[in-house]
């Protein structure tokens, strides 16, 4: 069963709006941790933002925030006023176990291509 | 400041050849990974690596070896090369310490094999 769903293949947008990228999660693991990856066309995977399953507020990140809801096990990232930049490959990874000591083995979604149009 | 160094950025080779992908970081981080990537599917794991001398498969392991004698070094070879084999390899890092880390990533190995 996939750990990770993005169920987005590709999203468009207008440039200067606002989008959100979907996540879903399935763990039964009380701890664990959220990230989100960039990587454009270059090919190069840059670190957005990252939550932690027992952070109480959604994590922000200039124009990038988490919408965080734990019941519904979603993770999804919303960037605000896109810019042509933002275009590219998009994924949601997920970390088990807690934030120290324990295993570090991410497990990857399989991407949301977005494309912002001018 | 390199951080981590894939090498080599492109290869083309035959089937049943051998090919190793070199990774290599400065920062001293006790997990690496790969991954393969084509698309459709994502990032797979292929192997990881806790610390030297210690590795584990991933979710695509089979045709594929790793070792990891220095921590900053991690190889990954395909001992047989398949047409199946032919995608963009990533190796990564994290600080094991601190799981909040994100991964960092090497800038990708494109592998061809004919």
């Amino acid at each position: 069963a996939q750990k990770i769903t993005q169920t987005q293949p590709g999203m468009f947008v207008q440039e200067k709006e606002a989008v959100t990228l979907d996540c879903t999660y399935d763990t039964s693991d009380p701890s664990y941790g959220l990230f989100w990856y960039k990587q454009p066309s270059s090919g190069e995977m840059i670190f957005l933002i990252y939550q932690g399953s027992y952070d109480q507020q959604n994590a922000t990140e200039g124009r990038y925030s988490l919408n965080f809801q734990k019941a519904r096990k979603s993770a999804n990232l919303v960037i605000s006023a896109s810019q042509l930049g933002d275009s590219a490959m998009y994924f949601c990874a997920m970390r088990e176990g807690p934030p120290r000591g324990g295993s570090y083995i991410p497990t990857f979604g399989r991407g949301t291509s977005l494309i912002v149009h001018p | 400041d390199a951080g981590i160094t894939q090498s080599p950025r492109y290869k083309i080779t035959e089937t049943g050849r051998q090919v190793t992908l070199m990774c290599h970081q400065t920062w001293s981080h006790s997990y690496m990974f790969w991954y393969r990537q084509d698309l459709g599917h994502g990032l797979r794991l292929i192997y990881y690596s806790a610390a030297a001398d210690i590795t584990d498969k991933g979710e695509v392991p089979d045709g594929y070896v790793v070792s990891r004698s220095k921590t900053e070094n991690f190889p990954l070879t395909l001992e047989s090369a398949t047409r199946s084999q032919t995608s963009v390899y990533f190796c990564a890092t994290a600080d094991g310490r601190y799981s909040n880390q994100p991964q960092h990533f090497g800038d990708g190995t494109r592998l061809s094999i004919l």
